[in-house]
């Protein structure tokens, strides 16, 4: 079975600052995705960033940047120049490849509450 | 906005009661998926349909159960609702091809008194 642990529960960062949030996994598998959700108080669920493990190359979408090391099965996201809007609720997920139509099941980690502020 | 509609918002029913929670997916996205997000539980995947057949099963209880209609929307029913089966209930879809992103709902919050 896989597995995705966040060991951070809360995180704090002052606005403007970059802050770097943790992710490990576990699998035997060699195809899967992984993938940031963001959770704001409003509840919504909202992707962030992905990343495929076959590719080496880092994924990063505008402030938001992955460090994606597959050997040691980590998959951490920084977030550069925090903005009050970024505190959330942030999970980690693992998605085995095995096409849309076979089942591509998300299995989150337990969530990072970050905090922003002024 | 993720595309991908929930009905109702929120639900508040008493233990032994059945309700039926209704998912859109996003125009053209084949995939349904249901996960529920609880306080001890985190959020765990229930199940998916794949243009209106069951795909893969997760941690889903024998008193809940989902169908995908022919017009590709879905419904989770919940029924002999439980206290501990409040939680907040998210749809999410994803289309075909290489993209496995999952677009999330909004979610339904279910209370059970």
């Amino acid at each position: 079975a896989q597995t995705v642990t966040q060991s951070q529960p809360e995180m704090s960062v002052q606005e403007a600052e970059t802050v770097t949030l943790s992710c490990t996994y576990d699998t035997s598998e060699s195809n899967y995705y992984l993938f940031w959700y963001k959770q704001p108080p409003s509840r919504q669920m909202i992707l962030v960033i992905r990343q495929e493990a076959y590719k080496q190359q880092n994924a990063t979408e505008n402030r938001f940047s992955v460090n994606f090391q597959k050997a040691a099965k980590s998959f951490s996201l920084k977030i550069s120049d925090s903005q009050l809007g970024d505190t959330a609720m942030y999970f980690c997920a693992f998605m085995i490849l095995r096409g849309a139509t076979s089942g591509s099941r998300l299995t989150f980690g337990e969530g990072t509450q970050l905090t922003v502020n002024p | 906005d993720s595309g991908v509609t929930q009905t109702p918002k929120h639900l508040i029913t008493a233990t032994g009661q059945r309700v039926t929670l209704r998912c859109s997916p996003r125009s053209g996205d084949l995939s349904v998926y249901w996960y529920q997000q609880s306080l001890d539980q985190g959020l765990q995947f229930l199940i998916q349909y794949y243009n209106g057949e069951e795909r893969a099963k997760g941690n889903i209880l024998e008193r809940f159960s989902a169908q995908q209609f022919p017009d590709l929307h879905s419904e989770l029913n919940l029924s002999s609702l439980e206290l501990g089966d409040s939680a907040l209930y998210f749809c999410a879809s994803s289309g075909t091809g290489f993209s496995y992103e999952q677009y999330f709902g909004p979610g339904t919050r279910l209370t059970v008194t």
